[in-house]
This record gives C-alpha cells, structure tokens and sequence, in this order.
C-alpha cells in the first residue's frame, strides 16, 4: 500500500549547521508531496509542497525537490537558526484530498 | 478571520466519561478532518467530512463518532472515554476537492483520560 517513510530525530545541530531530514514514499501512482511544520504548541502548518516529478518546493530557506527515481522528498536547508527548532512531517496525499503523514522528526537548534 | 478554532484546549477525563471536541472554521472550507497525535506515530485521521451533513471514517475511527451538521462545524465526541484515547486531537480543513491540498490546522486538544 502507499506509504510515508521519515527520517526518526531527534535530530540536534549548532546554529548555521546544514540540514537534512529524509523522506521517502512508496505509491502505486504520483503523489503530491508536503513538508508541514509543528511549532511548539501550535498546530501544524504548510512548509513547502511539490505536485510533480522534479518540482521543487521551497519556503523560509527550507527546500525540497520531488525526485521520482528514488521516491523521496528530502527536506534541506543550508544555515539552520534557532527558531527552525519544531518537529517536521512529510506527506503526501496519493491525491484523494486524504494526507498520510509521517512519523515527525523533532529539530533543536542549539545557539 | 480566525482560521481553524478548537475548543477546549485542554480535557481531563475519567474513564468511561463522554465528551464533545468542536471544531470550527470560517473560511468557508468543504472538507473538514480530526486526527490524533501520538508519540512516534504522528497523525492519524480519525474521521472526516467532504461537506456538510457527510462523514467518513479514517484510519482510526473506534470509539469515535463526529457530526457535520453545519458547513462550519466539526465536532468529534467520545461516548466512553479509554486510557488509549489520552492524546492530542488536531482539526483540519481544507478549500475543495482540485484545490492544492494545503490543509489549515487548529491549534490542538490535549486530552488525557485517567
């Protein structure tokens, strides 16, 4: 069945470290991608999004590209700060307006 | 405009007590969501609605039952509250069916059942 497989935290850097945090899906079909963004005690919010193979999505220094020969969506950003510190999910849709989340990876960023 | 409200923001229940999680949004959305939010397991929907008057089950609807009976309003309730159910409950929606599929959250109910 379609699937979200996410990269498991907690994941701790040092302020203007480089990030990734890995997503892969599996799908009969093409999805639509997602990253959502929880801050601390808030509800989750729309990050970026790719709707096609090689579209990339990016938002707020955060960037993600749709690569269909490897079924992921890693998300990356090149100088993390202290306030990117959330938890980050992956989605996709499998495009029945249903999302299938991922299990959250947990960022701290340490000043 | 508010977006997506829930009330309450946080519950505490006995076992085998019943309550009403509600819902709301002012944007004029159709499609309307509940999920739960468990440790290492992310969300998972419980049930949802395509528009007024319908609902459908999620992933994890049992011991569940939700209404739409206004566009606006999703209510989630629990007739016999369980220890399993201690969680946070998200509300979500989303504009319509072809839209891009960026789904509106509300801020989350914490829920522990004792």
């Amino acid at each position: 069945g379609n699937s979200v497989t996410q990269m498991e935290g907690p994941v701790t850097l040092s302020e203007e470290a480089f990030l990734t945090i890995n997503c892969t899906y599996t799908a009969t079909g093409y999805p639509s991608l997602f990253w959502y963004v929880q801050y601390p005690g808030e509800g989750l919010q729309l990050l970026l999004k790719a709707t096609k193979a090689d579209d990339k999505g990016s938002n707020k220094g955060f960037e993600a590209t749709y690569r269909k020969e490897t079924t992921s969506f890693h998300l990356e950003k090149g100088s993390v700060q202290v306030s990117d510190s959330a938890v980050y999910f992956c989605a996709t849709d499998f495009g029945n307006e249903k999302l299938t989340f991922g299990t959250g990876t947990r960022l701290t960023i340490i000043p | 405009n508010a977006g997506v409200t829930q009330t309450p923001k946080f519950r505490v229940l006995k076992t085998g007590q019943s309550m009403t999680l509600l819902c709301a949004q002012d944007m004029n959305h159709e499609y309307m969501y509940w999920y739960r939010q468990d440790p290492g397991m992310g969300l998972r929907l419980i049930h949802y609605s395509v528009g007024e008057g319908t609902t459908a089950k999620g992933e994890v609807p049992d011991g569940y039952n939700v209404s739409r009976l206004k566009k606006q309003n999703f209510l989630l309730g629990l007739e016999s509250a369980a220890p399993s159910q201690t969680s946070v409950y998200f509300c979500a929606s989303i504009q319509s069916p072809g839209h891009p599929y960026e789904q509106y959250f509300g801020p989350g109910t914490r829920l522990t059942v004792t």
